[in-house]
């Protein structure tokens, strides 16, 4: 079983379409991530969720919508996409607290053209 | 956030012991310092994570200096597979309680000699 899955892994669209990537976790973590990583290979994390509350938003673009339907689920909606969001996005999730480790997804490299 | 200062690139023979450093001078007391790595075209992976003491697992052993300003990453038999980006985090407390997310860096490209 796979911890933590990412859907789709590949995802090529045109510019301003409204486009989402789903993540679901099946390790009982309370909180989930989703991480940018750009084309230099810089990784940055975008949105934390813990409970079903935004507990950070890294000053991400608001075309840019994290959705929690519960626990398990975290799920990115991206509405009129741009070029420079061409990335890879990585899911992940953890129990919250400093001393705790986080588990990722795949990856879902989305293509913008 | 303490920064985290590592060498952009090392190499190390297959079977011998990859010593990765990691320079975190203005770490705080309750700032726990955690490894992950990337392998190529896949999401990061945990190793391992310290306080003070060090720490040992099935992937590796954190050894973090007596005043915590520098910490070493050692994986005892390097094999072809460990090739990755392998990044040093400390993790700082967080308004919101410890439900913040990783600061990645750029991390050292390892890369494991045939």
């Amino acid at each position: 079983d796979t911890a933590v899955s990412q859907t789709p892994k590949y995802l090529v669209t045109q510019m301003g379409n409204d486009k989402s990537i789903k993540c679901e976790q099946n390790l009982g973590h309370d909180t989930m991530y989703w991480y940018k990583q750009d084309s230099k290979k810089f990784l940055k994390i975008m949105f934390s969720y813990n409970n079903k509350e935004l507990i950070i938003n890294e000053t991400v673009p608001n075309r840019f919508s994290p959705k929690s339907p519960d626990k398990a689920h975290l799920n990115l909606h991206i509405n009129s996409l741009e070029l420079g969001d061409s990335a890879v996005y990585f899911c992940a999730s953890s129990f919250k607290g400093l001393n705790t480790e986080a588990f990722f997804g795949q990856g879902t490299r989305l293509t913008v053209v | 956030d303490a920064k985290t200062t590592q060498p952009p690139s090392m190499d190390c023979a297959e079977g011998r012991a990859a010593n990765l450093p990691c320079n975190h001078s203005t770490i705080s007391g309750n700032e726990y310092v955690y490894w992950y790595r990337q392998i190529h075209s896949q999401g990061p992976q945990y190793i391992i994570h310290g306080l003070k003491n060090n720490e040992t697992n099935e992937m590796a052993s954190l050894i973090i200096t007596e005043d915590r300003k520098s910490s070493t990453l050692i994986l005892p038999h390097a094999t072809l597979r460990d090739t990755a980006v392998y990044y040093c985090i400390v993790r700082a407390p967080y308004s919101g309680g410890g439900a913040d997310g990783l600061t990645f860096g750029k991390g050292t490209h390892l890369i494991i000699q045939p």
